[in-house]
């Protein structure tokens, strides 16, 4: 069974950073654009970054472009995201997402990982 | 920046036929995917390239883009539709994923 499973979720006050990471399993990972999409506390979804299966394309959210940065890891078929100068209105469940190139859809999504920030 | 935008809330008794619609600027160039989202759990794709239904998604499920607006249709909805649809599409003008705020989808 296709599985993403994301981690490094928690508790950091405003200002902190956090590392999150993205572990796939049966799944062509190397083949995948792999994208990180959040949902605030009963909002929608928020797209936050993606970055291409070489790594060669890598694009943010106007709203997170500066402090935060993707990366991947092909070899151990993993996605990360480094998220710095956190903010109360980051605060959300995080997803990893997966899909053929950018027009096309995020197929496979993970379970999420929630990031609080607050004092 | 490119908006979508969705009704908030669309109410349907089982057995009759919600639409949920989409809208944005020449929507109709775009390839627009749809995604349910039952509370508590992960989205999942419901609808991609506007039409196309994933494997495991009812044939109930169809889409259709004309113009600004993009629509999903799910007929004779059962009680497991219950969840919040967003319809996304990708931008080229700002490179960004752009999502629909969402519309939460009640079966009376």
């Amino acid at each position: 069974e296709v599985q993403l499973v994301e981690s490094g979720g928690g508790l950091i006050k405003p200002g902190g950073s956090l590392r999150l990471s993205c572990s796939a399993s049966e799944f062509s990972f190397t083949n995948y654009s792999m994208n990180w999409v959040r949902q605030a506390p009963g909002k929608g979804l928020e797209w936050v970054s993606s970055i291409s299966s070489s790594s060669n394309y890598i694009y943010y959210a106007d709203s997170m472009k500066g402090r935060f940065t993707i990366s991947r890891d092909n070899a151990k078929n993993s996605l990360f995201l480094q998220m710095n100068s956190l903010r109360a209105d980051d605060t959300a469940v995080y997803y990893c997402a997966g899909g053929i190139g950018n027009f096309n859809p995020l197929e496979v999504w993970g379970q999420g990982t929630t990031v609080t920030v607050s004092s | 920046s490119y908006v979508l935008t969705q009704p908030p809330s669309v109410s349907v008794a089982p057995g009759q036929t919600a639409t949920i619609t989409c809208g944005g600027n020449n929507i109709q160039n775009k390839r627009v995917h749809w995604y349910q989202q039952r509370p508590g759990q992960a989205p999942v794709l419901a609808l991609y390239n506007g039409s196309d239904r994933p494997s495991g998604i009812p044939e109930r499920f169809s889409g259709s883009t004309s113009g600004h607006t993009a629509t999903l249709t799910i007929s004779r909805v059962e009680a497991e539709d219950e969840a919040a649809y967003f319809c996304q599409v990708w931008d080229m003008t700002t490179d960004h994923r752009v999502f629909g705020g969402g519309t939460k989808l009640t079966v009376l």
